[in-house]
Order: structure tokens, then sequence, then C-alpha cells
């Protein structure tokens, strides 16, 4: 199955400043990449996703690219604020149709 | 519009007791997941369903049982709890596992094992 690795574990970022956390994937025939946002003791939330046929999109302060040869996609947060301080997980649906989890980022915004 | 429902939000229970986690949800979803988040793993799927009355094995199955009698539902059973199985029980729905749509979570479920 898929497997999924999400780097640094903790990343710690000025307000203000970018913020990137990198995620590597195993399976090539995997072809959608969310990512979800989680604070303390609240569900994961989608923030934004990303299709195989597709090398970046963006929302707002928020954007995803995909590189398919190296099987590796970020994320990527621009002015960070507080609020962005939270837990982000990416994933990856391989050939099983099963979304396979990193284990996930605490990002801090400090202030 | 609720979205995904889950109860119990807490509940501890004793080794060897048995309980059941559901799971509602009012999207008409076809695919409904149970996953089980500990501190630094992630999140790993237990079993899912890919419709009415079908059900099937993830990556963690072992000491779980489900049950999809009805589309809007998905029942997660422990037969006999383990402390092992302390964790943070969350469901999932979505359209199809198959075209790209995301899975909507519920609120979770905190379950203790003594």
């Amino acid at each position: 199955g898929e497997n999924v690795e999400q780097h640094p574990s903790t990343l710690s970022v000025q307000e203000g400043d970018s913020a990137v956390i990198k995620c590597t994937y195993s399976d090539s025939a995997s072809n959608y990449f969310p990512w979800y946002k989680q604070e303390l003791g609240k569900r994961p939330q989608l923030i934004i996703d990303i299709r195989s046929n597709v090398g970046e999109k963006k929302d707002q302060r928020i954007a995803v690219t995909l590189n398919k040869t190296a099987k590796h996609f970020s994320l990527h947060i621009t002015e960070t604020q507080p609020e962005d301080s939270a837990v982000y997980f990416c994933a990856a649906r391989g050939g099983n149709n099963r979304l396979a989890f990193g284990k996930g980022n605490q990002v801090v915004v400090i202030p | 519009n609720a979205g995904v429902t889950q109860t119990p939000k807490f509940r501890v229970l004793k080794t060897g007791q048995s309980m059941t986690l559901l799971c509602a949800q009012d999207m008409n979803h076809e695919y409904m997941y149970w996953y089980r988040q500990d501190p630094g793993m992630g999140l790993r799927l237990i079993h899912y369903s890919v419709g009415e009355g079908t059900t099937a094995k993830g990556e963690v199955p072992d000491g779980y049982n489900v049950s999809r009698l009805k589309k809007q539902n998905f029942l997660l059973g422990l037969e006999s709890a383990a402390p092992s199985q302390t964790s943070v029980y969350f469901c999932a729905s979505s359209y199809f596992g198959n075209s790209n749509q995301p899975q909507h979570f519920g609120d979770g479920t905190r379950l203790s094992i003594l």
C-alpha cells in the first residue's frame, strides 16, 4: 500500500513568515493529495487538495505543489498568522483507493 | 446541516468491556471510514465501507468489528476492550472513494481503556 512521510515533524515560524511542509509518497499510482488542518482537540479539516494532473494549486495564503517525478508534494503557507498554528496532515490516495496519511506536522506561529 | 456526527464524545471502559461507537452522516455519502489517531502516529484506517451492507478491513482492523446496516450509519464495535485501544477515534465519509472526493470528518470519540 501507499506510504506517506512528512518532514519536519515540528515547524516554528515567526508571524508573517512563510511555512513549508513537504511530504513524500511511495505509490506511483497515487492521484489525489489532500491536506488537512487539525487544531487541538478538534476534527481534521480539509484545507486544500490537488489532483495528479495539476502541478500547483493556490487558495489565498495556502498553496500546494506536486512533483510526480520525485513523488513529493508540499504545503506552502504565506504571511503566517497565529491562527495557522495547528497540526497539518498530508495524505495520498494510492492504487487501492484508500487515503494514506502522514504522521502530521506541528506548526507553531510565534507572534 | 450536521455533516458527520459521532457518539459518544468521551468514554472510559475497563479492560474486557465491550462498546459500540456510532457514526452518522447526513450527506448521502457512499463511503464511510473509521480511523484511530494516536500521538505521533497520524490517522490509521481501521475499517471502511463502500456502501450499505459492505465492510472492508483497513490498516489496523484487529480487535474491531464494524457494520453498515443503513447507508447513513457506520458502527464500530470493540468486543473486548484492551488498553492498547485507548485512542481518539474519527469517523469520516465521502461520496466515493475513487473519484477524488474529500473525506469529511466527525468530531471524534476519545476512548480510554483502563
